[in-house]
């Protein structure tokens, strides 16, 4: 499976966007990019996904490096329920969610 | 049901004793997963199903664990002998077809083996 990197941790203010970061130099090109978030004591939630252009969805926005080796996610106003753990994940013929650390978002008030 | 459910919610057993936990998928979803989660990791990998049959089940991690979707919708997974090391929350996801479309996780059963 391809891997992902990010950062373990992340701290923003309230009402502030929050660009989170995500490096998959060994990415192939057929693999989409996934974002999945995880809130205290939940199961993980769908976020967004993208494959070579930037994406926008109600939730956050996507974008996409040329190369295609990294991508952002991107929150355009964080609020107090956006603290979650985010997981970026590659997927592609292997049909499988493979999840990383993920970074730890905390939203200061 | 709107979303995907997972029961028991909780579950603390015996070291030895056998258990099912259940997921009842979103309605329609041909493809489900399993995974299970340690606290302070990601969720792992443990299965996948395609209908009726398990189109992956690489993550398994002994033949303690067994997972069954008979009719294509429900799905159980079964732990043997159960160890202390089998403690997590397992999580059940489901989605229409395959992973290039939105998956919807349960809340997780969360199991103690004592």
């Amino acid at each position: 499976d391809a891997k992902t990197t990010q950062p373990n941790s992340m701290e923003s203010n309230e009402e502030e966007p929050v660009h989170l970061p995500c490096n998959h130099s060994t990415i192939s090109g057929t693999d989409y990019i996934h974002w999945y978030r995880q809130l205290p004591s939940q199961g993980p939630e769908y976020v967004i996904h993208g494959l070579t252009s930037n994406v926008n969805n109600r939730m956050a926005s996507l974008a996409i490096a040329e190369d295609r080796k990294s991508s952002t996610l991107i929150l355009h106003r964080a609020t107090l329920r956006d603290a979650a753990v985010y997981y970026c994940i590659l997927i592609e013929g292997a049909q499988k969610l493979v999840f990383g650390q993920g970074t730890r978002l905390t939203i200061n008030p | 049901g709107a979303g995907v459910s997972q029961t028991p919610s909780n579950k603390v057993t015996e070291k030895g004793k056998y258990v099912e936990l259940r997921c009842d998928p979103i309605s329609g979803h041909t493809a489900l997963y399993w995974y299970r989660q340690s606290l302070g990791q990601g969720p792992e990998f443990l299965i996948y199903f395609q209908g009726t049959g398990a189109a992956d089940d690489s993550g398994l991690p002994n033949d303690r664990f067994f997972a069954v979707r008979p009719e294509g919708s429900v799905s159980t997974l079964k732990i043997q002998r159960t160890e202390r090391g089998d403690s997590a929350v397992y999580l059940c996801a489901s989605s229409l077809n395959r992973w290039h479309t939105e998956a919807f996780f349960g809340q997780g059963t969360r199991l103690t083996v004592v």
